[in-house]
């Protein structure tokens, strides 16, 4: 059964930095590309950072490039988010999804970080 | 980017009955268009990709179609199940961009 754990969540201030995670179970981690996808309280998904399997290629949303960091230990199974410089805009239920083709078949059940002082 | 514009917001039905959803982007994703079920203590489950492919597991209720610019997502003879919150997605370039949601509620 495949599944995506985030954790790393949590309250930080306005300019602080947190590290998300988010270990894979039941596939072959190091066969696909990875996502970041957010979703702020009471708003719609944003897509937020994709990863290749191999971490050769990496795209970011233009609203956290420069800030934030998607990378991967494929011998650990697990995706990582750096965000750096954090907003009170950046507040969201953070969920880690398996990149199948150009479709999110497999999602994580989220974890939630709050920017504020 | 490719806006994507969902429709209605809002939908009240009752089991037994069809509904549609629409989800319109602001230029011609080809067929590359998901369909997303969100639950309360579930984790987002893929429906549909590529426009009208149902993903494995997806019941035969479901259906998708559309091209171009227009989709549609149509739940025919509604299940207690699935009341939920339904997002549209265009696959077919970066940034992959989301529908606001429709939220199906039980009437």
């Amino acid at each position: 059964e495949v599944q995506l754990v985030e954790s790393g969540g949590g309250l930080v201030q306005p300019g602080r930095s947190l590290k998300l995670s988010c270990v894979a179970s039941g596939f072959t981690f190091s066969n696909y590309g990875m996502n970041w996808i957010r979703q702020a309280p009471g708003k719609g998904l944003e897509w937020v950072a994709y990863i290749s399997s191999g971490s050769s290629y990496i795209y970011y949303a233009e609203t956290v490039k420069g800030r934030f960091t998607i990378s991967r230990d494929n011998a650990k199974n697990t995706l990582y988010l750096q965000m750096t410089s954090l907003r009170s805009e950046d507040t969201a239920l953070y969920y880690c999804a398996r990149l199948r083709r150009t479709y999110f078949d497999y999602w994580g059940q989220g974890v939630m970080v709050t920017v504020s002082s | 980017d490719v806006q994507m514009t969902q429709s209605p917001s809002y939908l009240a039905a009752s089991p037994g009955e069809s509904v549609s959803i629409s989800c319109k982007a602001s230029k011609s994703i080809n067929t590359y268009l998901a369909w997303y079920q969100e639950k309360p203590g579930k984790t987002n489950k893929l429906l549909i990709y590529s426009g009208s492919t149902l993903q494995s597991g997806t019941p035969s209720r479901f259906s998708g179609s559309g091209s171009g610019t227009d989709f549609t997502l149509t739940i025919r003879s509604l299940e207690p199940e699935d009341f939920a919150v339904y997002y549209c997605q265009q696959h077919n370039e970066y940034p992959h961009t989301f529908g606001a949601g429709t939220k199906l509620e039980l009437k």
